[in-house]
């Protein structure tokens, strides 16, 4: 099975900063990586997928790169919306793992 | 409007079984891949199976097959879960969530369904 570790686990920020979540899988995914939102009682939402294409209604500031093992997830200025948990996930094959989450809280 | 109604919280004995349901709106539900989350309180979202277009079988993640069966009736747009033999460790939120294939993202979600397992 294939593992997605994210890093770091958790951290804090302010509006306006820059911020950069890893995630890294145990072997080549051929970027099949998606990213979600989560904030509390609601279900995940779509970020991006393919590693680096934007989902329809999401906001430019969110971007992601990468590729082979490696992918990353920035927001380029961290918005009062953006504080939430964010999870990478790989659908290169099954089981379709998830990262274990970023959690991105208020400095 | 695309979008997945899921059925109301559910509370259950460990030994039961639950049975979740996913109503699909504004598109058809043998069009797509639909794949289950779950979340337990205040851990991370972990994939239970989703059903492979291609092959027309549903795929399980190794942890819960023998004890989850995932069905849909194309009659009513409906997906089902259900989970047997539950125990505490089960107690989670469930999600139902659509992809356009199999190895894809999930794009669309459902609301979550509650399911406490407690004595």
């Amino acid at each position: 099975d294939i593992q997605m570790t994210q890093s770091p686990s958790s951290l804090s920020a302010s509006v306006g900063d820059r911020v950069t979540i890893t995630c890294r899988a145990s072997q080549s995914i051929n970027n099949y990586l998606n990213w979600y939102q989560q904030k509390p009682g609601k279900a995940p939402k779509l970020l991006i997928y393919a590693a680096s294409t934007l989902q329809s209604g999401v906001p430019s500031r969110f971007s992601g790169s990468g590729s082979g093992t490696a992918y990353t997830l920035s927001i380029s200025s961290l918005q009062p919306d953006d504080f939430a948990t964010y999870y990478c996930q790989q659908s290169y094959n099954t089981p379709l793992a998830f990262g274990q989450g970023t959690k991105v809280e208020f400095k | 409007q695309v979008q997945l109604v899921q059925s109301g919280a559910e509370v259950k004995k460990p030994g039961a079984s639950v049975r979740v349901s996913c109503k699909v709106s504004g598109y058809s539900l043998s069009d797509v891949s639909m794949h289950w989350v779950r979340q337990a309180p205040g851990k991370g979202l972990e994939w239970m199976g989703g059903f492979d277009l291609d092959d027309a079988e549903t795929v399980y993640a190794r942890e819960f097959q023998g004890r989850v069966t995932m069905t849909e009736d194309t009659s009513t747009n409906t997906a089902y879960m259900e989970l047997r033999s539950l125990r505490s460790e089960d107690t989670a939120v469930y999600f139902c969530a659509s992809a356009v294939e199999f190895s894809s993202y999930l794009d669309v979600w459902g609301q979550g369904t509650t399911v406490t397992v407690s004595s």
